[in-house]
């Protein structure tokens, strides 16, 4: 199994531009969770999915962010238009629902620098 | 609602040192308890984890951590550290099995050749 998949790896934009996020989860799994992480906060959860559907998107910092699972395999995470303290490494999780804490997955994370 | 404490936030040994990192939590219910680390540049990795039964729960890497409910607290310990240890080190809670973690701010660690 690949795991998590994210991409890209790491991504640098200017100021007002859109980004996008990209996330493949373990072939399965119908949870998914999209993760920031910075020095200041440490690990925030942003936003979640049960089979596709956001489930509590209350860790969103604000409008400028959106999250979309179109299907069981495929997320993205946009943020239009982007701000330099939006910079930081965004991760993408997975797993199955009912089995508690099994099997919760993170993948290698996006490093997003927007200057 | 649940919260995640870790004592330090920057940690730096020698090579051998004991090691000891301390997570608090905040829940008066049933948790599941973890410690991952992130090596430099690499994703989130699970050490270990404590779910029920015996409080002092081994790791990879000789890492081990126990579990004190009346101090609510999973302390990360290992004996001898080495260089490859060098990483950050999160705490998380899943209270109750619900659907998220709540994790600590992290330790970073640093050691020293």
């Amino acid at each position: 199994d690949a795991g998590v998949i994210q991409s890209p790896r790491h991504e640098v934009t200017e100021m007002g531009q859109e980004v996008t996020l990209r996330c493949k989860p373990i072939s399965g799994h119908n949870s998914l969770f999209w993760y920031r992480q910075t020095m200041m906060r440490g690990l925030e959860l942003l936003i979640y999915f049960n089979n596709n559907v956001p489930i509590d998107d209350s860790g969103m910092p604000e409008d400028r962010f959106s999250a979309k699972m179109p299907n069981a395999s495929f997320s993205t995470l946009k943020i239009q238009p982007s701000e330099p303290r939006d910079s930081a490494v965004y991760f993408c999780a997975s797993r199955t629902i009912g089995q508690g804490s099994y099997g919760y997955t993170f993948g290698s994370g996006t490093r997003l620098t927007v200057v | 609602a649940q919260s995640v404490s870790q004592h330090n936030h920057h940690v730096i040994l020698s090579e051998a040192a004991s090691l000891e990192l301390g997570c608090n939590y905040s829940y008066g219910g049933t948790v599941n308890l973890f410690w991952y680390v992130q090596y430099p540049g690499q994703h989130l990795q699970l050490l270990l984890k404590y779910f029920s039964g015996d409080p002092l729960v081994k790791g990879i890497k000789g890492f081990e951590a126990e579990f004190i409910k009346s101090k609510f607290s999973f302390n990360l310990r290992k004996p001898s550290v080495q260089w490859s240890d060098t990483a950050e080190y999160f705490c998380a809670v899943n209270a109750d099995y619900g659907q998220n973690f709540v994790f600590g701010p992290g330790t970073r660690l640093s050691v020293l050749p």
